[in-house]
């Protein structure tokens, strides 16, 4: 069975700093990873995925993870927040195309001013 | 760009009543799915739907729920006789299947059960 781990259910960053989310998964085969962010009162939007191409992704809105195989994680980084980007989110495993993701916990991200 | 549409944002049912909820998936997704989040809860995945039948179920999905994709555009998700604990945030996804071709999820539907 497939399972993610987010360290830290709320973080507080300042704005124009590092804003870094942590992700370790756990899966039986090659995972597919993702990385969702939740908006108040919207659905998930898709930041980034990785599909076992290159293990540095660059996903929207700045934001870039890195898949470690021998760490299995697939931390979520962003070098300098913005206002913008206080909001929930999501790491994500699925095993292959077209099957379920399976959901960490969350990160909710506060940028201070 | 295309988006997964659901309908409606808000539903307040009493305990014991049928729901159906609707999503609209984007329109050349193979895949479709429901997922539920409970308030202060992950999201948790319901069932996968693919070539007009139930891929997978999780253990959340009983025989309460159904799914079905009526007319080739909507697919529906019923609950017969809901329960308070099924009020939470219901999601609609759909993908294309491939690889490159990630979950494309609409904003929910709240279901509030009196």
């Amino acid at each position: 069975a497939q399972s993610v781990t987010q360290l830290g259910s709320h973080v507080s960053v300042s704005e124009g700093a590092l804003v870094l989310l942590r992700c370790n998964y756990s899966s039986s085969v090659p995972p597919y990873l993702f990385w969702y962010v939740q908006y108040p009162n919207q659905g998930l939007q898709l930041l980034l995925k990785y599909t076992s191409a290159a293990t540095l992704v660059k996903g929207i809105n700045g934001f870039e993870a890195e898949f470690k195989k021998s760490e299995t994680s697939f931390h979520l980084t962003k070098p300098s927040a913005h206002m913008s980007d206080a909001a929930e989110y999501f790491c994500a495993v699925s095993k292959a195309a077209g099957n379920k993701l399976t959901f960490g916990g969350g990160t909710r991200v506060l940028v201070k001013p | 760009e295309p988006e997964v549409t659901q309908t409606p944002s808000h539903q307040v049912t009493q305990m014991g009543q049928e729901v159906i909820l609707r999503c609209v998936p984007i329109s050349n997704h193979l895949y479709f799915y429901w997922y539920r989040q409970i308030l202060g809860q992950k999201v948790e995945f319901l069932v996968s739907f693919y070539n007009n039948e139930i891929s997978e179920k999780s253990e959340i999905f009983d025989d309460q729920f159904s799914v079905e994709r009526p007319d080739g555009s909507n697919f529906t998700l019923k609950i017969r006789s809901t329960k308070l604990e099924d009020s939470a945030m219901y999601f609609c996804a759909s993908s294309g299947g491939q690889p490159n071709q990630p979950q494309h999820f609409g904003d929910g539907t709240r279901l509030s059960i009196l």
